[in-house]
């Protein structure tokens, strides 16, 4: 059974552009959100994270939003540029938990 | 430092063969933990370990699965009889837990198997 949901497999947005990537989590046990980014051929990094206590979280041009009431997340990248193509995953996991629950990635695809 | 490095890289085998993929965690981390990902499940979490001993398998998916982690610096996936099913990218990832840590773990490049 799938906690955290990434409904969109795929995105393409233009360079410059705003690109919002969606996640849904079912668990309200969780309270720290990741998101991972992968290229192909490698495993995925880790991008930027958000605490439970927070409803944003900030790193240049990456900012993940948390919305508990909704169960829902999302990373904003802007300006998008073409390196940001990649598979980008949502985790999540709770205090009392060491293994991160992972969604089924969405691929996004910046286009000059 | 090095990272987590896994081998083999590539690894095509017919069914039915055994099959071992290794992998080596960050020297000092204490978490060993082994995803597979496939297109239809996406990163699935398959066993972790801690300081060596197996925590959770529940995600193994059937006694044709097994793992070891016989010291801290070594930890094997075995698949024996494989399947074509079982193709896919196995990652190994590590992390060390400790006050202010938040679950940022770090993956190998993995293995990518395929079983014709």
């Amino acid at each position: 059974d799938q906690q955290v949901k990434q409904n969109s497999p795929s995105l393409s947005v233009q360079e410059g552009r705003i690109s919002i990537l969606n996640c849904d989590y079912t668990n309200s046990m969780f309270d720290y959100f990741l998101w991972y980014k992968k290229y192909p051929a490698e495993g995925p990094t880790f991008l930027i994270s958000i605490s439970s206590i927070k409803d944003k979280n900030e790193d240049g041009r990456f900012t993940v939003f948390l919305n508990k009431s909704a169960k829902h997340l999302s990373l904003h990248i802007v300006p998008s540029q073409p390196g940001d193509s990649a598979v980008y995953f949502c985790a999540a996991n709770s205090n009392s938990g060491y293994a991160l629950n992972f969604g089924k990635g969405t691929s996004l695809l910046v286009t000059p | 430092d090095a990272g987590v490095i896994q081998s083999p890289r590539h690894e095509v085998t017919e069914m039915g063969q055994e099959v071992t993929l290794r992998c080596k965690p960050i020297s000092g981390h204490d978490y060993l933990f082994w995803y597979r990902q496939t297109m239809m499940r996406g990163l699935e979490l398959l066993i972790y370990f801690n300081n060596n001993v197996p925590i959770d398998d529940s995600g193994m998916p059937e006694d044709r699965f097994s793992a070891k982690m016989p010291n801290a610096s070594f930890s094997t996936l075995k698949i024996q009889p494989s399947e074509p099913r079982d193709s896919a990218v196995y990652f190994c990832a590590s992390i060390r837990w400790g006050l202010g840590n938040t679950g940022e773990l770090f993956f190998g490049e993995g293995s990518r198997l395929t079983v014709l």
